[in-house]
């Protein structure tokens, strides 16, 4: 069965910090990889996915991640956070069954 | 282009009672989603569809719950009778064409449901 893990529940960072959040999955086959952003009142939206080719993959706003086969894990980081970074981050897989199964989720909090 | 429309946006229900949501997907959108976001945790799939046929319902509390998507596009997810637990945020989302591996979901703003 397919699962995915996020290790950090909570994270406060000062602004211009780096971050890095984790995420790994459970899965066997060929998946797709998914970061979705929900800011506070809002709906969920892509950042950045995985299905194919240079596993380093660039998203919006300066986001990035990176997907590596052999540890199951797909982190995404941003060299320096912004306060309108608060939000909170889900990782996402896809596989053979074409559903989304989501992580528990990171809050990030960024102090100004 | 339009985005994901979910109602209500909020729904105060007593236990016991019963409560409906609505999602209508983005146009052209195949396939639609519903998912339960209890506070604190990720969004847990309920049920998907491909048109108008179901795809996985393996999460779905069927003595409970149950959801419908006539003629392949608006769906409603109804619960009955509602228990305190079903306390959380219902998500709808749809996506262009399950078979692409990278399609991506688009969700709606949810619909927050508090049972009392």
């Amino acid at each position: 069965a397919q699962s995915v893990s996020q290790h950090n529940h909570h994270v406060i960072l000062s602004e211009a910090a780096s971050l890095e959040l984790g995420c790994n999955y459970s899965y066997g086959g060929t998946v797709n990889l998914f970061w979705y952003v929900q800011y506070p009142g809002q709906h969920l939206q892509l950042l950045l996915k995985y299905f194919s080719g240079d596993p380093l993959v660039k998203g919006i706003k300066g986001f990035e991640a990176e997907f590596i086969k052999s540890k199951f894990s797909f982190n995404l980081r941003k060299p320096s956070v912004q306060w309108s970074d608060t939000a909170e981050y889900f990782c996402a897989v896809r596989g053979g069954t074409y559903k989304y199964i989501f992580g528990t989720g990171t809050r990030l909090k960024v102090l100004a | 282009e339009a985005g994901v429309a979910q109602s209500p946006r909020y729904k105060i229900i007593e236990k016991r009672q019963s409560v409906a949501f609505w999602c209508n997907p983005i146009s052209g959108h195949a396939t639609l989603y519903w998912y339960q976001q209890i506070l604190g945790q990720g969004p847990k799939l309920l049920i998907q569809f491909q048109n108008n046929g179901v795809v996985d319902d393996s999460q779905l509390p069927k003595d409970r719950f149950s959801a419908e998507r006539l003629k392949g596009v608006d769906s409603t997810l109804k619960i009955q009778p509602a228990k305190l637990e079903d306390s959380a945020v219902y998500l709808c989302a749809s996506s262009l064409v399950q078979q692409d591996p990278g399609t991506e979901a688009f969700f709606g703003q949810g619909t927050r449901l508090t049972v009392v």
